[in-house]
């Protein structure tokens, strides 16, 4: 099992739908929760973090975690083109030694 | 506020060959962190510094190394380079060992 794992996609949705990405971790004494985005080419920018049960929304973004589930999620609403990348769930594992990426979703968000 | 800085934004050596890597941090952050991203793959960790210090590190041999200086920039060198360390190698750095780190542009690294 991999310590964090997320469905390589693509994921497709029509611009100004609901995007839904989804992150699980294996690490259960995780204690914080990133999502990065990542054009092709250039370097992961900072999305979204949340550290609580529950929901944390930012704009057109939200972060849901459940460590009951070992289980977060990201869910961009009113999807633009420019929302398409390549999105990186990342968890700080138990003490905050490392942080672990995943393998990245991309989305594809159609005109 | 100026982001984290890399240098250079594009080397190239040849197998054998040692190559430097160096990022300053955002002002006031302590940690940096080294990521490799080869082409199409996930962001793999190889160093953690803090207050100086080397905090941890990835699955990668000891040809890989770095330090942290004073000012909490740092450098990553890498000896005896092979074909297979061609990549993107990125530097983040962040508050402490909880909080989210934040990216460099990354220098592309090529062994030809």
């Amino acid at each position: 099992q991999k310590e964090v794992e997320q469905n390589s996609g693509p994921l497709s949705v029509p611009e100004g739908a609901i995007a839904s990405l989804n992150c699980t971790y294996s690490d259960r004494g995780s204690q914080s929760f990133f999502w990065y985005r990542q054009y092709s080419g250039k370097s992961p920018e900072l999305i979204m973090f949340i550290y609580s049960n529950g929901d944390k929304e930012d704009g057109r973004f939200t972060a849901q975690l459940n460590k009951a589930s070992q289980y977060v999620s990201l869910l961009i609403r009113d999807s633009q083109p420019s929302d398409s990348a390549t999105y990186l769930c990342a968890v700080s594992n138990t003490g905050g030694f490392k942080t672990i990426f995943g393998a990245g979703t991309r989305l594809f968000v159609k005109a | 506020e100026a982001g984290v800085t890399q240098s250079p934004t594009h080397l190239i050596k040849t197998r054998g060959q040692q190559a430097t890597l160096r990022c300053s941090p955002i002002s006031g952050h302590t940690s940096v962190y080294w990521y490799q991203q080869a082409l199409g793959l996930g962001l793999q960790f190889l160093l953690w510094y803090d207050e100086g210090e080397e905090r941890n590190r990835g699955n990668f041999p000891p040809r890989f190394s770095g330090r942290q200086f004073p000012n909490y920039s740092s450098e990553l060198n890498v000896n005896a380079l092979e074909l297979e360390d061609s990549a993107l190698y990125l530097c983040a750095s962040s508050l402490g060992r909880v909080q989210p780190q934040h990216f460099g542009d990354g220098t592309r690294l090529s062994i030809l």
